[in-house]
């Protein structure tokens, strides 16, 4: 079956850098694009960013660009989100979520979510 | 960016009523609107997609309608374990965005 679980969550210092990591199974990731969303504590969804099947097409909330780099390791099945400068708003449990569609360029609905991970920006 | 507006933002329901769970588009989206359930501690689920299409293995009690700016969610009998946060999110285009969410509470 589907599984996407993450990892590398963790309490950080403003300005600091962490690095999450989705690792897939029960797929054939290098056919799927995978999208990060995060929640804030007692708040909505929110898109992050996502990333093409081949890693060739890549966007990103404005909130985050220019801080934050999606990328993947297809030889691997993972997924990772490095993010740097870090800032109190980014406080938030943060998914991955595979797309639908096979080998698409999207953008795409989502068919399935990993568990998350709580990121905590705080000095 | 196109903004997804929810309402109500919450409502309270008995067991066994029909609910209906409104989403507006800022701009027209064709069908690219999917809705998620997400219960408190836990990860989305996937509801439906394009509008009205049920994603596999969710229940027909589940249904959506609409196109372009206008969308609805219906719970057709609502069951204990209906009672969650929904969302609707626009894929139409970059960036995707979703709505603030309709808390579903027991009356």
């Amino acid at each position: 079956q589907v599984q996407l679980v993450e990892s590398g969550g963790g309490v950080v210092q403003p300005g600091g850098s962490l690095r999450l990591s989705c690792a897939a199974s029960g797929f054939t990731f290098s056919s799927y694009g995978i999208h990060w969303v995060r929640q804030a504590p007692g708040k909505g969804l929110e898109w992050v960013a996502f990333t093409r099947y081949d890693g060739s097409n890549k966007y990103y909330a404005d909130s985050v660009k220019g801080r934050f780099t999606i990328s993947r390791d297809n030889s691997k099945n993972t997924l990772s989100l490095q993010m740097n400068s870090l800032r109190a708003e980014d406080t938030a449990v943060y998914y991955c979520a595979k797309d639908a569609v096979l080998v698409g360029s999207g953008p795409y609905y989502f068919d399935y979510w990993g568990q998350g991970t709580l990121v905590t920006v705080s000095s | 960016d196109i903004q997804m507006t929810q309402s109500p933002s919450s409502l309270s329901a008995s067991v066994g009523d029909r609910v209906t769970i409104t989403c507006r588009a800022s701009q027209g989206i064709s069908n690219y609107l999917a809705w998620f359930q997400q219960k408190p501690g836990k990860a989305p689920k996937s509801l439906i997609y394009a509008a009205s299409s049920l994603q596999s293995g969710v229940p027909s009690k589940f249904s959506g309608s609409g196109s372009g700016t206008d969308f609805t969610l219906t719970i057709s009998s609502l069951q204990p374990e209906d009672f969650a946060t929904y969302y609707c999110q626009q894929y139409n285009t970059y960036p995707l965005t979703f709505g603030g969410g309709t808390k579903v509470e027991i009356k």
